[in-house]
């Protein structure tokens, strides 16, 4: 069946460095990887999304890349701030969205 | 606009009780979702609705039943609730089959759901 693995499940960065987090995935059907922010007691809300024919995407201080070969994607977030301090989930489509368990992001001022 | 509403926000039941969480979608979406949220464990498909009139099993479908009202309207219902099925639940909706298109899911903000 499909299943997602992500790392790390925390990650500690000081304001300004980059976060990087990854994930792999077993069904080489997928062809959709979207990522996801949940702040605290709030929704999940999509932030950036792939198509399994582009390698890589950006949008400001967020970019998603994709290595259909390896089956892993991953999530680069530049000048991290403390707003973005959140919990991040990737998820992979074949047939239905299986996200994978998430990450802790702790920006420290 | 206000896209997924779910009601409650947030329920207490007993071991045994029935409960029906309500979910709405403003978005004229064709497909709608529930999931439940646990610690470290992500998000988990219960039951999904492709389309209006129909509804499918997801990883964790044991202990619920859903029920595709309308093509705005996707409930989930705990016949019998266990201390198992504490969660926080999220209703979500899509505009199509995750497997048709590539358009993201919207998701409510949620039901805190403790079984006690």
């Amino acid at each position: 069946g499909e299943n997602v693995e992500q790392h790390p499940s925390t990650l500690s960065v000081q304001e300004g460095d980059s976060a990087v987090i990854k994930c792999t995935y077993s069904d080489s059907a997928s062809n959709y990887f979207p990522w996801y922010k949940q702040e605290l007691g709030k929704r999940p809300q999509l932030i950036i999304d792939i198509r399994s024919n582009v390698g890589e995407k950006k949008d400001q201080r967020i970019a998603v890349t994709l290595n259909k070969t390896a089956k892993h994607f991953s999530l680069h977030i530049t000048e991290t701030q403390p707003e973005d301090s959140a919990v991040y989930f990737c998820a992979e489509r074949g047939n239905k969205l299986v996200f994978g368990a998430g990450t802790i992001l702790r920006v420290k001022s | 606009n206000a896209g997924v509403t779910q009601t409650p926000k947030f329920q207490v039941l007993k071991t045994g009780q029935s409960m029906t969480l309500q979910c709405a979608q403003d978005m004229n979406h064709n497909s709608m979702y529930w999931y439940r949220q646990d610690p470290g464990m992500g998000l988990r498909l219960i039951y999904y609705s492709a389309s209006e009139g129909t509804t499918d099993k997801g990883e964790v479908p044991n202990g619920y039943n859903v029920s595709r009202l309308n093509k705005r309207e996707f409930s989930l219902r705990l016949e019998s609730a266990a201390p198992s099925q504490t969660s926080v639940y999220f209703c979500a909706s899509s505009e199509y089959p995750g497997h048709l298109s590539y358009q993201p899911q919207h998701f409510g903000d949620g039901t805190r759901l403790s079984i006690l």
